[in-house]
Parts: C-alpha cells; structure tokens; sequence
C-alpha cells in the first residue's frame, strides 16, 4: 500500500466548467475527508465520509460541490461551474477510525487552477 | 472544537532543539492534543498526539502542561528537513469529528 492517493495532481480548468478529482484511500481506512487549502493558509475541512457515509459538511461546501464515496472505497468531489475563487490545493486524508487511534494520512493534493 | 494559539514564525539552527509552542486555555477534559506538519509542496503528515500524559515517539517529544491549556513540540535535534509549518489541533477523539487547522507556525532551520 503506497498511501494516499490523489488523481489528478494538476488541473487547469476554464471559468464554468466543471472538475472531478478522485482519492483513493489506504485500504480498510473506514474515514476519508476533503480539504481545501489555499496559498499561506491552513487547510480548511470540507467534509467526510465513515464507510460510504457522508456525516459531516462545511459550510465551505456550496451547493457547487459535492462528494460521494460508493461503496466506501474511493471518493470523487465535483465542482460544478468552477469559480477563480475555486482555485486551491484540494487535499484527502483517510483514516481507520477509532477513540484512541486516529492518525490521518493525507494525499499530496490535486492543485486547481481556474482561469 | 476549541481553538488553539501558536505564533506565526519560529528560527532553529541545524542540530538544536527546537520547543514549539500552543496555547489552548479552552481545551475540554475530551480533547486530545493533535500536531501535523505540512513540508512544501506536500500534504500534512501526523506528528504525535496526547491527552493528559507527555508523549514521545521517533519523531518528537509532546510535553502537556498539568493544566493542559498549553502544550509544546519538542524536535530534538532540528535538522533541514523539519522546515515545515507546524500545526497544534484540538480533538474529540471520542466524537470523531475532522481535524480543523489553524495557520500554524513556519519553522525555518538553518545550516
């Protein structure tokens, strides 16, 4: 298992169109969650899924964005008419849930350019 | 979750320990203490995590305070590669919510 992993690692993307990037997850990670992270920043929660759950959204997330995991396995988010102020480093991170154990293990990010 | 406090910016030279600070005054009796790291142009990677107790593993060394409203990271030997900006989280492990970041601080180690 070679971690987390992000597809694509760079999109370049026109103003309206509309973007899906996709995460696959450590194997038997039951938790996977999206983040966005612009330049200077910290990254910033959009949501999570336990198993093929979605328990939890930002109100980060306007009704432009959405995320499915099915099957609780590999996650997609999609931007529908993309903004420029959409353009940020959107981050994955997984996790097998539990009280005393919950390391996240992050992917290295898909970074979205909207022009 | 509660929010915690770390100044913006801290300097190291190569070789010495580095004490990383975070202030947490309104930590509840279920937060945990989270650091992450974040190297450029990655994304952000565990540290270490306690809730009463010091902690230490290979990479760092957590020391809480009794109060445990403040807490730091300690590197014990900085080297080049711990150039990254660090961030102190609280969490509810047993409500499993996401970890949420604040900016963290930017520690820059020189040779």
């Amino acid at each position: 298992d070679t971690g987390v992993s992000q597809d694509p690692r760079h999109k370049i993307t026109k103003r309206g169109q509309n973007v899906t990037f996709r995460c696959d997850p450590i194997s038997e990670h039951n938790r996977l969650y999206w983040y966005r992270q612009t330049l200077g920043q910290g990254p910033e929660f959009l949501t999570y899924f336990q198993n093929e759950a979605q328990l939890e959204k930002s109100r980060l997330l306007s009704d432009r964005f959405s995320a499915e995991r099915p099957k609780g396995s590999f996650s997609t988010l999609e931007i529908q008419r993309t903004e420029q102020g959409d353009s940020a480093m959107y981050l994955c991170a997984s996790s097998k849930h539990s009280r005393m154990n919950t390391e996240a293990f992050f992917g290295q990010g898909t970074r979205l350019t909207v022009v | 979750d509660a929010k915690t406090t770390q100044p913006n910016s801290m300097e190291s030279n190569e070789e010495e320990p580095v004490h990383l600070p975070c202030n947490h005054s309104t930590i509840s009796g279920t937060d945990y203490i989270h650091w992450y790291r974040q190297l450029p142009s990655q994304g952000p990677e565990y540290v270490i995590h306690g809730l009463t107790s010091n902690v230490n593993n290979r990479m760092a060394s957590l020391a809480i305070a009794e109060d445990r409203k403040s807490s730091t990271l300690i590197l014990h030997r900085a080297t080049l590669r711990d150039a990254a900006v660090y961030y102190c989280i609280l969490r509810d492990n047993q409500a499993g919510t996401a970890l949420i970041f604040g900016k963290g601080t930017t520690l820059s180690v020189s040779s």
